[in-house]
Formats: C-alpha cells, sequence, structure tokens
C-alpha cells in the first residue's frame, strides 16, 4: 500500500509561469489537505478538500493560487503566475475520515513533499 | 504573537539522554495536541496524539499536555542518533480540519 505521492519531487520555475503540484492520496483516503512550509517555519495550512468539493480553504492566498480534487485522478494545486515568495515546501496529507470535532484528524498521512524553487 | 511557540534549537544531546521538547500557545480552543517528526526531505511523521490535558506514552516517548499553562511537551527516553530529526507540535480546536504548527525544533543526538 503506497503512501501519500506527490510529484514532482522538485519543480522550478521562473516568475510569471505557473506550477502544478500533484498529490495522490493514500488508497481509500477521500480526504486531503495542501500545507506549505517556508523556511525556518512551521507548516501553514492552506485547503482541505474531498473529491470534487472544497472544503475549507481559508488558508489559501487569495489570488493566483487554486486546488481541485476531481472525481478521478489526483488532487492538483495550482500556482499561477508565480513570484519568488512563492518558493517552499508544498506537503499534501491525507486522511481516511473526515475531520473536524472529535474525527481522527490526528491520522493525517504526509506525503514527501514538492519544494518549488521560484527564480 | 504567533498561536503556537516553539523553540527552533538545534538541540545537541549525546546518545542515551532525555529530551524534552516544549510548545506553548495562546489559544485556549485547541483541544487536541500532537507531535510529528520530520526527517529532512521527508514529510512529517506522526508521532504521539492527545487530547486535552494529561500524559500519554508509547515506548520511548512521552506527551504531557498542561491546558491550564498552555504547555505541552515531548520527552524523549534513551535518545537514539536515528531519533535526529526536526520535531513539530501541532494543535487544532475542536471542529475544525485545521492544523497549527509549531516551527519545529532541530534536534540532533551524536553517537
Amino acid at each position: 500500500n503506497a503512501g501519500v505521492m506527490q510529484n514532482p519531487r522538485h519543480l522550478v520555475r521562473r516568475r510569471g509561469q505557473e506550477a502544478r503540484l500533484r498529490c495522490s492520496p493514500m488508497k481509500g483516503h477521500s480526504h486531503v489537505y495542501w500545507y506549505r512550509q517556508l523556511p525556518e517555519e512551521g507548516l501553514k495550512f492552506m485547503v482541505y478538500l474531498q473529491k470534487e468539493n472544497i472544503i475549507d480553504e481559508s488558508g489559501m492566498p487569495k489570488e493566483r493560487f487554486s486546488a481541485e480534487f476531481p472525481k478521478e485522478g489526483p488532487s492538483i494545486l495550482r500556482i499561477q503566475q508565480v513570484v519568488r515568495g512563492d518558493s517552499a515546501a508544498y506537503f499534501c496529507a491525507s486522511s481516511p475520515t473526515m475531520t473536524g470535532g472529535e474525527a481522527t484528524n490526528e491520522k493525517l498521512f504526509f506525503g514527501s513533499g514538492t519544494q518549488l524553487s521560484v527564480l | 504573537q504567533k498561536e503556537v511557540e516553539q523553540d527552533p534549537g538545534p538541540l545537541s544531546v549525546p546518545e542515551g539522554a532525555i529530551v524534552s521538547l516544549n510548545c506553548t500557545y495562546s489559544n485556549s480552543a485547541f483541544q487536541y495536541f500532537m507531535w510529528y517528526r520530520q526527517y529532512s526531505r521527508k514529510g512529517p511523521e506522526l508521532l504521539m496524539y492527545t487530547y486535552s490535558s494529561g500524559n500519554k506514552e508509547d515506548g520511548r516517548f512521552t506527551a504531557q499536555v498542561d491546558k491550564s499553562s498552555k504547555y505541552i511537551s515531548l520527552f524523549i527516553r534513551d535518545s537514539q542518533p536515528s531519533d535526529s530529526a526536526t520535531y513539530l507540535c501541532a494543535m487544532r480546536a475542536y471542529n475544525t480540519d485545521k492544523l497549527i504548527f509549531g516551527t519545529g525544533t532541530r534536534l540532533q543526538v551524536f553517537p
């Protein structure tokens, strides 16, 4: 049973280009989270998705960032017109059940991340 | 002021030492507390999970939560070089899916 798969592991983009980060959750998991980790900072929540639904996007920048988790295929985090400040490690996590309350949010399984570098 | 404060370290200890890692927080609504371990260029891995105040033990690891002081700790007994990693505390309030992470403490255990 493969873990959470993220690709690419490293992505280099020039300013103004688009970045697409992919995340395949663990088998049987239908809940996906994206976190961003800047150097010397902790992980920051970005968005929580279920299949075909965005549940919580309160951590997403208002512009240029979008996320989806289609019925078929991986979850995609898309960053348009990247700027140098977008350089960071982007981690995806999945869980088998919904979160909040007494739910098993703690059973988050993280991928190895995509390191985005913007030149 | 950050919601969660964590000393970034690095913390360097000899093999076999007892390690104490700590976080403080400001949001009294936090009820669920976790510790993650992150090796270089890897994703975080859940180590311990506790609900509300109290202690929880798992092998060489003990997690403590003191909600009255808004202070959580992770103790590692008989530390091993393989414990060398960054340790992240994380917490959340009831009825939210959003984890708030500390910045992480880098731990190095030397033989």
